[in-house]
């Protein structure tokens, strides 16, 4: 069975630009949630998506959105890029929920110059 | 103060000893995770328990709801087990899908 794919797996961009970023979550698996890991916050909870509604929400601001396709794909997009906005980003599947067992991806490494 | 802490924050072993790290939370909780990330970020799942305990090949894990507590234990640690170890919990009530997670133990094993 394929694991959650990431793309891409770095990137660089400049201060007010805007990027998508992508997880393939493992087939069967319905729930997606997306991470953010820096050195100083650690991983922190953006979103979740099942079923290709947000069922949950981290405390980031609204530059920071997200979709899940009818495939479970899902998209994160974090608009106007701040410096701060260099991080990991992870997305993990699971069947249902976090009381499954969740699948990490490899993270796509942002940086913002 | 954090909902999960995770002590110690660096640890350091010689080859073959005995490894605990713990976690100590302060919500109310459906599960818990122990996470394993290794150099360039990929992390992998351990463990999920809500109770008692768990082993995995030299791993084992337990928890103790009452007094809201975790430990991961590795023996007879090998230099691969070098990585960090997060702990993470889902909340009991709210939101499905939200993880907390502690700021993680990293480990070297010497050889």
């Amino acid at each position: 069975k394929a694991g959650v794919t990431q793309t891409p797996r770095y990137l660089i961009k400049t201060r007010g630009q805007q990027v998508t970023l992508s997880c393939s979550p493992i087939s069967g698996h319905r729930s997606v949630s997306w991470y953010q890991q820096t050195p100083g916050q650690g991983l922190q909870f953006l979103f979740e998506y099942f079923s290709e509604t947000q069922r949950n929400k981290g405390n980031f601001p609204g530059r920071f959105s997200g979709r899940q396709f009818s495939n479970s794909r899902s998209e994160m997009n974090v608009s106007t890029l701040e410096l701060g906005d260099s991080a990991l980003y992870l997305c993990a599947s699971s069947l249902r929920d976090a009381l499954n067992e969740q699948f990490f991806g490899p993270g796509t490494r942002l940086t913002v110059l | 103060k954090n909902e999960v802490e995770q002590s110690p924050q660096n640890l350091t072993a010689q080859e073959g000893e005995f490894i605990t790290i713990n976690c100590s939370y302060s919500v109310g909780i459906s599960a818990l995770h122990w996470l394993q990330q290794h150099p360039g970020g990929g992390i992998v799942s351990l463990f999920m328990l809500s109770s008692g305990k768990k082993k995995h090949g030299r791993l084992i894990a337990t928890i103790n709801i009452q007094e809201k507590h975790s430990s991961l234990h590795i023996t007879a640690s090998h230099p691969r087990d070098s990585a960090v170890y997060i702990c993470a919990v889902t909340r009991l009530r709210g939101s499905q899908g939200n993880l907390i997670f502690g700021k993680g133990t990293k480990l070297s094993v010497k050889p």
